[in-house]
């Protein structure tokens, strides 16, 4: 399996709740980002890593949403206190370089009840 | 600000017939372009990108776009659409300096009718 994956697939939650999203990039790829799509919309920005550190996060909505990449390789999202205004499908792409094609996961829905 | 606008939120064309979505941006510089369409239950798949050279580039599944700065535009077109290619596709920008993200437009949704 070389494509980007992430789990799960599906998250339903209940308002107030923490989540956390993971993302598998493809193997090798230094840059790794996370985007959300609201239903009907493209998808918007949230962070990027480049290695280990954020090099940008400048779409995290506020300060309920943070990501981690320890090793450089798998990136988990989460989002405490969730709210039904959460609900989207966060989608996350890895590239090998900052300028090259994004090759994008399926995504995970997230429902907020 | 920087922005991608789809002007076409839907379009149905016929199978055959030829296509054109429409792609405008607001960007400081000439920007990276990108059309990337997206199946239902699918994950976002790159058609085609121009970051410079030859203003007409060619992608997969039969798919062109033509790059004019004097209309910030890159439209996309294909000659002869199949049912396969009914979809929702998304014109983005991204940095030709680096710092990867993407700005994606809000997408156009394609119909095929037989």
């Amino acid at each position: 399996g070389a494509g980007v994956s992430q789990t799960p697939s599906n998250k339903v939650t209940e308002k107030g709740k923490y989540v956390e999203l993971r993302c598998d990039p493809i193997s090798g790829h230094t840059a790794l980002y996370w985007y959300r799509q609201s239903l009907g919309q493209g998808p918007e920005f949230l962070i990027y890593f480049q290695g280990t550190g954020a090099a940008d996060d400048s779409g995290l909505p506020n300060d309920r949403f943070f990501a981690v990449r320890p090793e450089g390789s798998v990136s988990t999202l989460k989002i405490q206190r969730t709210e039904r205004g959460d609900s989207a499908v966060y989608l996350c792409a890895s590239s090998s370089t900052d300028v090259n094609e994004q090759f994008f996961g399926p995504g995970t829905r997230l429902t907020v009840l | 600000a920087q922005s991608v606008t789809q002007p076409d939120i839907h379009i149905t064309v016929s199978e055959g017939a030829s296509l054109e979505l429409r792609c405008n941006y607001s960007y400081g510089a000439t920007p990276y372009l990108f059309w990337y369409v997206q199946s239902p239950g699918q994950g976002l798949q790159l058609l085609l990108k121009y970051f410079s050279g030859d203003t007409l580039v060619q992608g997969i599944k039969g798919f062109e776009a033509e790059f004019k700065r004097s209309q910030s535009s890159f439209n996309l077109r294909k000659p002869s659409v199949h049912w396969s290619d009914a979809a929702e596709y998304f014109c983005a920008v991204g940095n030709p300096r680096g710092g990867g993200k993407l700005i994606f437009g809000q997408g156009t949704t394609l119909q095929v009718k037989p």
